[in-house]
């Protein structure tokens, strides 16, 4: 079993919807969770933390649930510029990330 | 914030030569680096855990004397790809985290640019 698991997609919405990705993780020992963007060919950029309490920045809300080891991005009012992929990042008791697969986003007009 | 410079972006070698990527802290001070692989469509795979002034970590499967970590200072770590094929042909990037910031677990891991090798 992977260590940080994600629905590949691509998820294909019109501008203006809401969409949401999820993403597992195995190690109950886990301790900072995080979702990065990465657009093609470049590298990773944090979109945000992922606190237990749950966080929102804007248009993102991040959630975790660490009973079911699960975490959320929730994406409103999506804009053509959040096509990217959608890296969800996982962090145990070193400063080892670990790498979901990313799910892919393409926003159409 | 804190800059991660990565380099070169990219690079096309014949087989069998060695290929050396910089990665550099620009306004902190980084006593681990990461080293990162990636191959199309797929995650970004750890591959070793570069350690300022000791001898690099590698993951399971990686093999040291063929990618050769060298962190001797703590704004510099170098990735040699040594005697490299085609198959190594990847996107490779670098991260650190400014250990001088206390944002505590939940701060940022910063990315170099990465660096596209291409072996022909």
């Amino acid at each position: 079993r992977k260590e940080v698991e994600q629905d590949p997609g691509p998820f294909n919405v019109p501008e203006g919807a809401t969409v949401a990705f999820n993403c597992t993780y195995s190690n109950s020992a886990s301790q900072s969770f995080f979702w990065y963007r990465q657009d093609c060919r470049k590298e990773p950029k944090l979109l945000m933390s992922v606190y237990s309490s749950g966080n929102e920045d804007g248009r993102f809300t991040a959630q975790l649930n660490r009973a079911s080891q699960y975490i959320s991005l929730l994406i409103r009012d999506s804009k053509l510029s959040d096509s990217a992929t959608y890296l969800c990042v996982v962090r145990g008791n070193t400063d080892k990330l670990i790498f979901g697969t990313g799910t892919r986003l393409q926003v159409f007009p | 914030g804190a800059v991660v410079s990565q380099h070169p972006s990219w690079v096309i070698c014949k087989s069998g030569t060695s290929v050396k990527i910089e990665c550099r802290s620009l306004d902190f001070q980084a006593t681990t680096m990461f080293w990162y692989r990636q191959f199309p469509k797929q995650s970004l795979m750890l591959m070793a855990t570069s350690n300022e002034g000791s001898k690099a970590t590698y993951e399971q499967g990686v093999e040291k004397d063929k990618f050769l970590i060298n962190h001797a200072s703590l704004t510099l770590s170098t990735l040699t790809v040594t005697s490299a094929h085609p198959e190594d042909s990847s996107f490779y990037i670098c991260s650190a985290r400014d250990h001088g910031f206390t944002g505590g677990a939940n701060t940022e891991a910063f990315f170099g640019q990465g660096t596209r090798l291409t072996v022909v």
